[in-house]
């Protein structure tokens, strides 16, 4: 069965640093997202990606974060300078038809970004 | 603001006996309820969704119902088994958006 793929599992940065996450989302799917969970609380909506550009984000998305799909398998998340407080499971996500008619997400494993 | 709170944060039962997880949402205009199943260092997992024409769903040992008016939707788990303990979350997914709004998350143990 198709997956989404993450790539680092793990990053340890130092704060104020760029940090640029991978995803590979499965391949026919249109949509694409990122979810942030910190440690031990729910899962928060960051931003979502369709047809090459933003379609939503959240508050939490600010001008330090930036997306991107490089070409046609990788979709990127860059935190420009990273803060203590940015240190999260970051999930990226992906579904063939939006979500917008109800159709499921697909998580990725995640990468665990841990800010010092 | 779109809000899901889920209860109760933590949930043990004996192998074998009944689960339910409960959640209420706040955007009226909500249509699409999945439920997560995510176990310690993994992602989220669907177990089991339901959209807003349907009052309740049923896949062998899990069920969901939704009470539209009450903006209430609920996850029942029957027979538990040991393999059943994780961090279940819900989350509700308002029409016309791209974001799931996601409950704070139940961690159901079941004893052996």
């Amino acid at each position: 069965e198709p997956e989404v793929t993450q790539t680092p599992s793990h990053q340890v940065t130092q704060m104020g640093q760029e940090v640029i996450l991978r995803c590979v989302p499965i391949s026919n799917h249109l949509y694409f997202y990122w979810y942030r969970q910190i440690l031990g609380q729910k899962v928060e909506f960051l931003v979502s990606f369709y047809n090459n550009e933003i379609s939503e984000k959240s508050e939490i998305f600010d001008d330090q974060f930036s997306v991107e799909r490089p070409d046609g398998s990788n979709f990127t998340l860059k935190i420009r300078s990273t803060k203590l407080e940015d240190s999260a499971m970051y999930f990226c996500a992906s579904n063939r038809l939006s979500s917008y008619s109800g159709n499921t997400i697909y998580f990725g494993e995640g990468s665990w970004l841990t800010v010092v | 603001g779109e809000n899901v709170e889920q209860h109760p944060s933590t949930l043990s039962v004996q192998e074998g006996d009944s689960a339910v997880i409960k959640c209420t949402y706040s955007d009226s205009a909500s249509n699409y309820f999945p439920w997560y199943k995510q176990e310690l260092g993994k992602r989220p997992q669907l177990i089991i969704d339901i959209r807003s024409n349907v009052g309740e769903k049923k896949d062998q040992r899990i069920a969901v119902t939704l009470n539209k008016t009450a903006k209430h939707f609920s996850l029942h788990i029957t027979e538990t088994q040991p393999e059943d303990s994780a961090v279940y979350f819900c989350a509700a997914v308002r029409v016309g958006t791209y974001k799931y709004i996601f409950g704070t998350g139940t961690r159901l143990k079941v004893l052996a």
